[in-house]
């Protein structure tokens, strides 16, 4: 079964450094997509950044990164130059898709709280 | 930028009253779920909607749960005799398409107190 493994409940940063955010991911399926979402305390989940199994080149949204590594199945979040508005929960996910139907659902993980100190 | 909107932010309701959360998708999608998150968990997929009727469920979207699309713009959950275990923050999200490069783009969620 596809499965997402954040191994860290919690980061802490300075402002202005970067900090990485560890995935793991476990599926058979040859297609897929990884997605990072932020969840700030207001409870919103708000969408970062996507990497296709398929895309040779990191995927890269302002001063977010997403460290892909297929063979080792990590997709780990780096943000780079970290605000006092990064302090949030972090969730890694992976679109996992149905067999008939043409839907899908993400499959999440258990998240990473960030937090950045001033 | 558009965005997905639901109401009400919070709703309290004693255990077994029905509820109907709602949610305003982007208005070009065609692909609509709802996602479910209890206190300190993980997100949890509950259903997919397209084309009117459901794509897929998970095992908790049992016969108290019903999804609908009442008109051109809204998006409902229905919960019809909600239990304590039903607490919950509750996230809309749509897309305009399914498969590889496709995004879900989340509402800020209704967060159910039932007591």
């Amino acid at each position: 079964a596809q499965k997402i493994t954040q191994t860290q409940p919690g980061m802490f940063v300075q402002e202005k450094e970067a900090v990485t955010l560890d995935c793991t991911y476990d599926t058979s399926d040859q297609s897929y997509g990884l997605f990072w979402y932020k969840q700030p305390s207001s409870g919103e989940m708000i969408f970062l950044i996507y990497q296709g199994s398929y895309d040779e080149q990191n995927a890269t949204e302002g001063r977010y990164s997403l460290n892909f590594q297929k063979a080792r199945k990590s997709a780990n979040l780096v943000i780079s130059a970290s605000q006092l508005g990064d302090s949030a929960m972090y969730f890694c996910a992976m679109r996992v898709d149905f067999t008939q139907g043409g839907s899908e659902k993400l499959v999440f993980g258990k998240g990473t709280k960030l937090t950045v100190n001033p | 930028e558009p965005e997905v909107t639901q109401t009400p932010s919070h709703q309290v309701t004693q255990m077994g009253q029905e509820v109907i959360l709602r949610c305003v998708p982007i208005s070009n999608h065609l692909y609509f779920y709802w996602y479910r998150q209890i206190l300190g968990q993980k997100v949890e997929f509950l259903v997919s909607f397209y084309n009117n009727e459901i794509s897929e469920k998970s095992e908790i979207f049992d016969d108290q749960f019903s999804v609908e699309r009442p008109d051109g713009s809204n998006f409902t959950l229905k919960i019809r005799s909600t239990k304590l275990e039903d607490s919950a923050m509750y996230f809309c999200a749509s897309s305009g398409s399914s498969g590889y490069k496709n995004i879900q783009y989340f509402g800020a969620g209704t967060r159910l107190s039932v007591l």
